[in-house]
Parts: structure tokens; C-alpha cells; sequence
């Protein structure tokens, strides 16, 4: 069945620091794909998306693009603050069916002062 | 914005006790779901409702659980004889038939049963 893998956590950064959380894919057709944050004590919010191969989605100075010959959806950014401190969550969902989604084991991010 | 509500934000119960756990979709909206996440894990897939039916559910969703739509705004889950296991936080979202890569979660309700 459909399935995400992402790197395993925790994740310490410094400020201003590149990130990179890598999320791979198994999937039938042609999934969406998401990143979705969660910071501490609250749900779940939608990062960014991407719809279809080669699309890049970004938001907030985040960004990630659809690779379907490699399966894969990298969340990078380049310079992280410490209020990027959260779970990131990789996500795909069937363009088909119920659209269910889902998601990834989920990655720590600690970014320090 | 729109936004998916929940209610109630935090549930205490005891052992063997019926929860009902309640969301209010997306006024438009026509899919809807039941999310949950333990403590520290990934988010897990329940159950999707579509058309006043489940359309999908996970092996997690067994007998002591159900859903429904009692009218036209809430979308609720019932868990039947809560276990300590059940602790998690549940998420109910929704989506909009016209746009189906775009899933709208509630903020989420946190159910500790001891």
C-alpha cells in the first residue's frame, strides 16, 4: 500500500542554519504531496503542497519539489529561526477514491539560538 | 479562512466509558475524516465519510468505534468502551469535492482516558 518514509529526528540546527528533511514515497499513480508542521501543543497546518511531478511548492521560505523518478518530496530552507522549531510531517494523498491521507512518521526540528 | 472546529479541545475519561468527540466540517465541504495521533508517533487514518457512508476505514477503526453525521453541520466519532490505549489526539478534517488536494484539519482533540 501507499506509504511515506522521512528521516528520523530529532534535527538540531543553529540559527540561520540550512535544513533539509528528506521524505521519500511509495505510491500507485500520482499522488499529491504535502508537508504539514505542527507545532508544540497545537494541530496540524499545511506547509506546502505540490500536485504533480516536477511541481515546487513553498511557503514561509520553506520549499520542496515533486520527484517522481527518485519518489521523492525534500523540505528545504535556507536560513532557519528558532520559531521554526516544530514536527514536520510528510504527507501524500490519492488524487483518487476517498483522497485519504497519509503521512509520515513525522521529523523533530530543534532550531537553537 | 475557513477552519474545521473541534470540540472539545481536551477530554478526560474514565476506562470502559463512551466518548463522543465532535467536529464541524467545512459548511461546502463533502469528505470528511478522522485522524489520530499518539502521543509522540505519526498522524494515523481512521475513517473517511463521504456521501453519509464510510468510504474507507484503517484497521485501527474496529467495532467500538463509529461515525456519523447527525445533520447537516456536525461529523462526529464515538468510541464505544474507551481503553487506556485510546489516548491520543484526534483530528477531524475535511475537504471540498471541487478541490480534493486541499484538506482542511481541526485544531484537534486531545482524549486521555485513565
Amino acid at each position: 500500500g501507499d506509504s511515506v518514509t522521512q528521516m528520523e529526528g530529532p534535527v538540531t540546527l543553529s540559527e540561520e542554519a540550512f535544513l533539509t528533511i528528506n521524505c521519500t514515497y511509495t505510491a500507485t499513480g500520482y499522488p499529491s504531496l504535502f508537508w504539514y508542521v505542527q507545532y508544540p501543543g497545537e494541530g496540524l497546518q499545511l506547509l506546502l503542497k505540490a500536485t504533480k511531478a516536477d511541481d515546487k511548492g513553498s511557503n514561509k521560505g520553506f520549499e520542496a519539489t515533486y520527484r517522481k523518478e527518485t519518489t521523492s518530496f525534500h523540505l528545504e530552507k535556507g536560513s532557519v529561526q528558532v520559531s521554526d522549531s516544530a514536527v514536520y510531517f510528510c504527507a501524500l494523498s490519492r488524487n483518487t477514491g476517498g483522497f485519504k491521507t497519509i503521512f509520515g512518521a513525522g521529523t523533530r526540528l530543534f532550531v537553537k539560538a | 479562512e475557513p477552519e474545521v472546529t473541534q470540540t472539545p479541545s481536551h477530554q478526560v475519561t474514565q476506562m470502559g466509558q463512551e466518548v463522543i468527540l465532535r467536529c464541524v466540517p467545512i459548511s461546502n465541504h463533502l469528505y470528511f475524516y478522522w485522524y489520530r495521533q499518539i502521543l509522540g508517533q505519526k498522524v494515523e487514518f481512521l475513517v473517511s465519510f463521504y456521501n453519509n457512508e464510510i468510504s474507507e476505514k484503517s484497521e485501527i477503526f474496529d467495532d467500538q468505534f463509529s461515525v456519523e453525521r447527525p445533520d447537516g453541520s456536525n461529523f462526529t466519532l464515538k468510541i464505544r468502551s474507551t481503553k487506556l490505549e485510546d489516548s491520543a489526539m484526534y483530528f477531524c478534517a475535511s475537504r471540498d469535492r471541487g478541490r480534493p488536494n486541499t484538506i482542511y484539519f481541526g485544531e484537534g482533540s486531545w482524549l486521555t482516558v485513565v
